[in-house]
């Protein structure tokens, strides 16, 4: 079963807020990456973090490896109608890239 | 750059038939390439871990005689659904890492999915 854990599940949002999501692992892993899928898409890379306290920025998105290597988080700024969408965290390992649940983005224009 | 191409998008098929799906990194060369399958409002579940040239790893409860994998070159990888059944529509997506060292040889990027219906 799946290892990663994220939350909120689901989020509703006005457009122009600040949007914060979490992923917690119960084991540590060296990469944490961060995905959005859009309907009937396949998930397209945000943020890859690969180094424990890391913390990347892309455009309006910010992602953060946790100091224990057992979490991270994003963090989306002045949200807007595309971010719509559901955001995965996934850890990747020699072997395996394994997904969480995932959290649903919807932003309220 | 960076770009999996996954084909096709959509395919409705009879219950009973075999279709095949194929992944290709299109601008690298990919030495594991990994399938998914995503049903409606959850997480992309993983099947298979192939490597180049060699057997593909399933996970535990995905039959490998009916899910068959084949990595037969760098850049291209196919999913066969053999004897499909209703319960196997699904959204299939795979994904590809790039080969070659450091950092970047762990980010996995993904085709835009397959739509199965099987009818």
């Amino acid at each position: 079963g799946q290892q990663l854990n994220q939350s909120p599940q689901s989020m509703f949002i006005q457009e122009g807020e600040d949007v914060s999501m979490n992923c917690t692992s119960s084991s540590i892993f060296n990469t944490w990456l961060w995905y959005k899928q859009d309907p009937g898409e396949g998930p397209v890379l945000l943020i890859a973090l690969y180094k424990a306290g890391e913390l990347t920025s892309n455009g309006r998105l910010t992602a953060q490896f946790g100091i224990t290597r057992k979490d991270s988080f994003l963090n989306i700024s002045a949200s807007i109608p595309s971010d719509v969408g559901i955001y995965f965290c996934a850890r990747s390992s020699y072997d395996k890239v394994i997904f969480g649940p995932g959290t649903s983005l919807s932003v309220i224009p | 750059g960076a770009v999996v191409s996954q084909h096709p998008s959509w395919v409705i098929c009879k219950s009973g038939t075999s279709v095949k799906i194929e992944c290709r990194s299109l601008d690298f060369q990919a030495t594991t390439m990994f399938w998914y399958r995503q049903f409606p409002k959850q997480s992309l579940m993983l099947m298979a871990t192939s490597n180049e040239g060699s057997k593909a790893t399933y996970e535990q409860g995905v039959e490998k005689d009916k899910f068959l994998i084949n990595h037969a070159s760098l850049t291209l990888s196919t999913l066969t659904v053999t004897s499909a059944h209703p319960e196997d529509s699904s959204f299939y997506i795979c994904s590809a890492r790039q080969r070659g060292g450091g950092a970047m040889n762990t980010e996995a990027f993904f085709g835009q999915g397959t739509r199965l219906t099987v009818v």
